[in-house]
Formats: C-alpha cells, structure tokens, sequence
C-alpha cells in the first residue's frame, strides 16, 4: 500500500488561508468518505483535525475544514497563525490494508 | 480527558526484542479499538496494527512490514495495550504511538500517546 501524496511543504502569512492537499486513489480516498487529518507538534502527542473527510471533533477549532473531490481530499487553515506551523498528515481507510497515511506536509508560518 | 502512556522502547541490537505498553485511561478501555502507529526519523506516519475489541471479536491486524514479527495484545483488566517487537531490524527505528480508533468503523485515529522511542542499533 503506497502512502498518499502530500506537497512537502506549504507556507503562509499570518491571517492568510491555505491548503494542504492529499491525493490517493480508487481504492482509498476515492473509494471511501474515510479520510482524516492529523497535526503533529514536536514532541507533543498527534492530534486529529478532521475526521471522514469534513468532520471536525470538538474542541478543533473552526479554522479547519476539509473536503474531498475524486481522489484528492483537501485541508485548509483560514486566518492561519502562528501556532499552525507544525506537519501535517492526511489519513484513509483502504480496501487492502485498514490504513494509509500521506506522506506529511509541513506548514510553515511567515 | 483520555490519557494514553507508552513506555518500554528504549535502544536493542538488531535481532533484538522488546515489548512496548501503552497505559490508558478516562474511556472505556475494553471496548475500545486501539492501533499502534509509528514515525522513523525524518519520515512520516505508518500505521502498524490494530486490536479491535473483545466484544466483537478482537481481530488483529498487521502492516505488511511488521507481519509475523510484532504483536499486539491487550489486557481489558489492567486497561493496557501491548506491543511485542521481536527480530528487531534497523528499519523499526522510530517512535511508537498508541492510538485510539474512533469515528465510523474504527476509520480515524482520535486520540494518540506522546510516543516511546525504539532505537534499533548494533
């Protein structure tokens, strides 16, 4: 199972909007609804943004959203701030191995 | 607030074994589906395995690359979570993190340990 495809890298200004890409293919993020996204600080535990492509868990904030068209699901930081500057990884459930995940971005702040 | 403690990693020869716990709390452990993931230095995220719960079975699954080296166990009395790393190889370098599976059929990671490190080296 080969990892989904992530841009190594994304930066912006503060207050700006971006967006993280993650491309699959039929048999993950275009078969299913199942695509989640992940914010890794270092050292801190991993913590989930977005779960089934645009659900986000309470407690993230709003400035998080997600979506998905064919095989490429999407993840954008609105009024991106400082503390947004971490990696960031995509996730889907697959029809051979339960999981994959993308190949990280990391999001740095300007 | 659930809280997941990994523990046991720590440096071994290649060909080596050790056994990593994970330590869980504020959810109900035993019907919880729970995974280990993985990040190698510099890499990215790779799923390792997966216990389901004893209520509806307990199935285990494994990533190609760990398949019939590792092991992951529970014990529902003790809310703790096992990973049995045997035959240790360079490429099992990383931190490992304990997971919980939430959302629809277990599909996301909702909440992850701060990790332990598991250096294999001669």
């Amino acid at each position: 199972q080969s990892a989904l495809t992530q841009p190594a890298s994304v930066s912006g200004s503060p207050g700006q909007s971006i967006t993280i890409s993650c491309t699959g293919t039929s048999s993950d993020v275009g078969g299913y609804n199942y695509v989640s996204w992940y914010q890794l600080h270092p050292g801190k535990a991993p913590k989930l943004l977005i779960s089934e492509v645009s659900n986000r868990p309470s407690g993230v904030s709003n400035r998080f959203s997600g979506s998905k068209s064919g095989y490429t699901a999407s993840l954008t930081i609105s009024g991106l701030q400082a503390e947004d500057e971490a990696d960031y990884y995509c996730s889907s459930y697959t029809s051979s191995s339960p999981y994959v995940f993308g190949t990280g971005t990391k999001v740095t702040v300007l | 607030e659930v809280q997941l403690v990994e523990s046991g990693g720590g440096l071994v020869k290649p060909g080596g074994s050790l056994r990593l716990s994970c330590a869980a709390s504020g959810f109900i452990f035993s019907n919880a589906w729970m995974n280990w993931v993985r990040q190698a230095p510099g890499k990215g995220l790779e799923w390792v395995g997966r216990i389901k719960s004893y209520a509806v079975g307990g199935a285990i699954d494994y990533a190609a690359p760990v398949k019939g080296r590792f092991t992951i166990s529970r014990d529902d009395s003790k809310n703790m979570l096992y990973l049995q790393v045997n035959s240790l190889k360079t490429e099992d370098t990383a931190v490992y993190y304990c997971t919980t599976s939430g959302c629809s059929d277990g599909t996301c990671f909702s909440n992850w340990g701060q990790g332990t490190l598991v250096t294999v080296s001669s």
